[in-house]
């Protein structure tokens, strides 16, 4: 069965510093999506960034950037000068006909 | 484009009583997703459908909780009777298709006393 892991429970970084955010999964499938979604307290779930694992060009959206690798089942997310406003819990998910979730890293911005 | 909308916001009720909760996804998303989300853990499936069709609802405890997406665009989910342990917050998201990013409204947090 497909699972997701996010080990870091919770995470801080000073304002404009970067930060990473992990993620592995356990797949056997070799086409698959994998996103970040971030959360915020208004509690409405938006994406971030979305990989498909066919591509093995990293995908970016502005600030935020994922390291995906494929082999080591690794999809982590890195956010460069960070922002009040990226303040959120984390969440990593993996698809393929059924989207797995990870448990979330509340990520905190310090000033 | 309007997003997913979800109403109410919030709703308090005893046990006992049934509640139920709207949602209104994004026009011509034929995918329609309902997720429990418990204080600091990720969504859990509810229910999924695929346009009419409630193709995965294993998750939906059915002695309790209903669904139901008339022609394919809202989607109502009641809970009845609803118990202390349900006290949550509902999500609903739809996607174009299965496979594409999901788009969430702004949930539902039930509390039951």
């Amino acid at each position: 069965a497909q699972t997701v892991t996010q080990s870091q429970p919770e995470m801080s970084v000073q304002e404009a510093e970067t930060v990473t955010l992990s993620c592995t999964y356990d797949t056997s499938e070799s086409d698959y999506y994998l996103f970040w979604y971030k959360q915020p307290p208004s509690r409405q779930m938006i994406l971030v960034i979305r990989q498909e694992a066919y591509k093995q060009q990293n995908a970016t959206e502005n600030r935020f950037s994922v390291n995906f690798q494929k082999a080591a089942k690794s999809f982590s997310l890195k956010i460069s000068d960070s922002q009040l406003g990226d303040a959120a819990m984390y969440f990593c998910a993996y698809s393929n006909y059924q989207l797995i979730w990870g448990a979330g890293t509340k990520l905190i911005i310090k000033p | 484009e309007a997003g997913v909308v979800q109403s109410p916001r919030y709703k308090i009720i005893e046990k006992k009583q049934p509640v139920a909760f709207w949602c209104n996804p994004i026009s011509g998303h034929n995918t329609l997703y309902w997720y429990r989300q418990n204080l600091g853990q990720g969504p859990e499936l509810l229910i999924r459908y695929e346009n009419e069709e409630a193709v995965d609802d294993s998750q939906l405890p059915k002695d309790r909780f209903s669904a139901e997406r008339l022609k394919g665009v809202d989607s109502t989910l009641k809970i009845q009777p609803a118990e202390l342990g349900d006290s949550a917050v509902y999500l609903c998201a739809s996607s174009y298709r299965y496979n594409s990013p999901l788009h969430f409204g702004n949930g539902t947090r039930l509390t039951v006393t």
